[in-house]
């Protein structure tokens, strides 16, 4: 069992937006604002896409976005395209016994 | 541009040493902080650890009996070893840059293209 609860899929429609949680505990997402949100296509690498709960690499869309308010971190995609359907994974630094955790994934389908 | 490769065997008798190695281009290896992670078959993100230029590493709880991590920093090259593998070992394991957070683990970019490792007799 992953250490952050994501829902197992989500799907939406082109041009839509969607919203996918990652619920931690006062130990990892609760306490600190190093929540990050990976995007792996089918035999790829995952990518970065937000880090720091809101914060966009150099070259992601801004169709992107993050937040967090208590122990749930969420990103949402708006205007959905079909190239945005793919695995998403979130990740929090837990402190010094955990360290590092990752939720279990989403599947995304833009249908 | 940082690119990161993983090598190393494909195939890993149960009971033995898995040996992998990330190669680092674009960037000096005495700077950031280094990662393994690994994912299963069909399955999620497993954090494996990390470690620093100055050789100090942080590793997964539940590995942390099995796992080294360590630096190479002539070839600019960073390793993983678990030990005592076992089926459950099977997975896609990547290599990645870890950047901090004063000291503390913040986000993995860029990642190495994976290298699937087979724990079988």
């Amino acid at each position: 069992q992953s250490a952050l609860t994501q829902p197992a899929s989500v799907s939406g429609s082109p041009g839509q937006s969607i919203t996918i949680s990652c619920t931690g505990t006062s130990s990892d997402v609760g306490s600190y604002n190093l929540v990050s949100w990976y995007q792996q296509h089918p035999g790829k690498a995952p990518k970065v896409m937000i880090y720091e709960v809101n914060l966009r690499p150099s070259g992601v869309s801004s169709r992107f976005s993050g937040s967090k308010s208590g122990n749930t971190a969420s990103l949402t995609i708006s205007g959905l395209q079909a190239e945005d359907e793919a695995d998403y994974y979130c990740c929090s630094y837990a402190g010094t016994g955990t360290i590092v955790v990752f939720g279990g994934g989403t599947k995304l389908t833009v249908l | 541009q940082v690119q990161l490769q993983e090598s190393g065997p494909g195939l890993v008798k149960p009971s033995e040493t898995l040996s992998l190695t990330c190669s680092v281009s674009g960037d000096s290896i005495n700077t950031y902080y280094w990662s393994w992670i690994r994912q299963p078959p069909g399955k999620g993100l497993e954090w494996i650890g990390y470690l620093y230029h100055s050789g100090s590493t942080n590793y997964n709880p539940s590995l942390k009996s099995r796992v080294t991590i360590s630096l190479d920093t002539s070839k600019n090259q960073f390793s993983l070893k678990l030990t005592s593998v076992t089926a459950a070992d099977t997975a896609v394991y990547y290599c990645a840059r870890l950047t901090r957070y004063d000291w503390n683990p913040n986000w993995f970019d860029p990642w190495g293209q994976g290298t699937l490792v087979t724990v079988s007799s």
